[in-house]
């Protein structure tokens, strides 16, 4: 009954291969995030969108592309991975107020 | 340029003890103060937050210290327990995004 889902929970893959990470929410939220989490490094953020119709670049959106299919589901994809994208990955979601709601979070490994 | 400073970057607390953790900040535009906290294997989650209207906020034992003028805020846990044990993060934000800070490894001794 998690209120943010995201699946894959673990995947390795290869250089050069397209992976796609989903994001669903249950909150009824407008507002979606992805980040991606690197030991040290904190929690950078990659895209988000503030509504189906809404999407802006984070801090580190090179390599990464995302859609936001419906207010419930934003995905994040990798069109050709590389291993230093082996991260972390969380979504998140918000709605009028700033708390952010994340998910249980996504562990990549690029080959 | 590193936004958001935080340190130190690892803790360790006796039990009962307080932990205090601060972050500082360059961007004037930042119009919330939050502190969010992470357990192995789970995502953030808020622990407590403040706007720049106030200078202190607590919250059981959680407490933010606020400064305005030197862009720093502080996060203190008063009789630490090993159940906080936890990587904490400063999320300063503004324009609804956040911008996090590296991270404090706190470790409770027992």
């Amino acid at each position: 009954d998690a209120d943010v889902t995201q699946t894959p929970r673990n995947r390795i893959t290869k250089t050069g291969k397209r992976i796609m990470l989903e994001c669903s929410q249950t909150k009824g939220h407008d507002r979606m995030y992805w980040y991606r989490q690197d030991p040290g490094l904190g929690l950078r953020l990659i895209y988000y969108s503030f509504d189906v119709k809404d999407i802006n670049k984070g801090e580190i959106s090179d390599g990464y592309s995302v859609s936001r299919q419906a207010q419930a589901k934003f995905s994040l994809s990798l069109e050709s991975a590389i291993p230093n994208q082996t991260a972390l990955y969380f979504c998140a979601t918000s709605g009028w107020g700033l708390e952010q709601f994340f998910g249980p979070g996504t562990r990549l490994t690029v080959l | 340029q590193q936004q958001v400073k935080q340190s130190p970057q690892s803790l360790i607390v006796q039990k009962g003890g307080i932990s205090i953790i601060n972050c500082a900040y360059e961007n004037t535009a930042f119009d919330y103060f939050p502190w969010y906290q992470q357990f192995p294997g789970k995502g953030p989650a808020l622990l407590i937050a403040i706007r720049p209207d106030v200078s202190e906020k607590k919250e059981g034992r959680f407490t933010i210290s606020f400064n305005k003028s030197a862009k720093q805020f502080s996060l203190h846990i008063m009789d630490s327990q090993p159940g906080d044990s936890a990587t904490y993060f400063c999320a300063p934000s503004g324009y609804s995004t956040l911008t996090f800070g590296k991270g404090t490894m706190l470790l409770v001794s027992p």
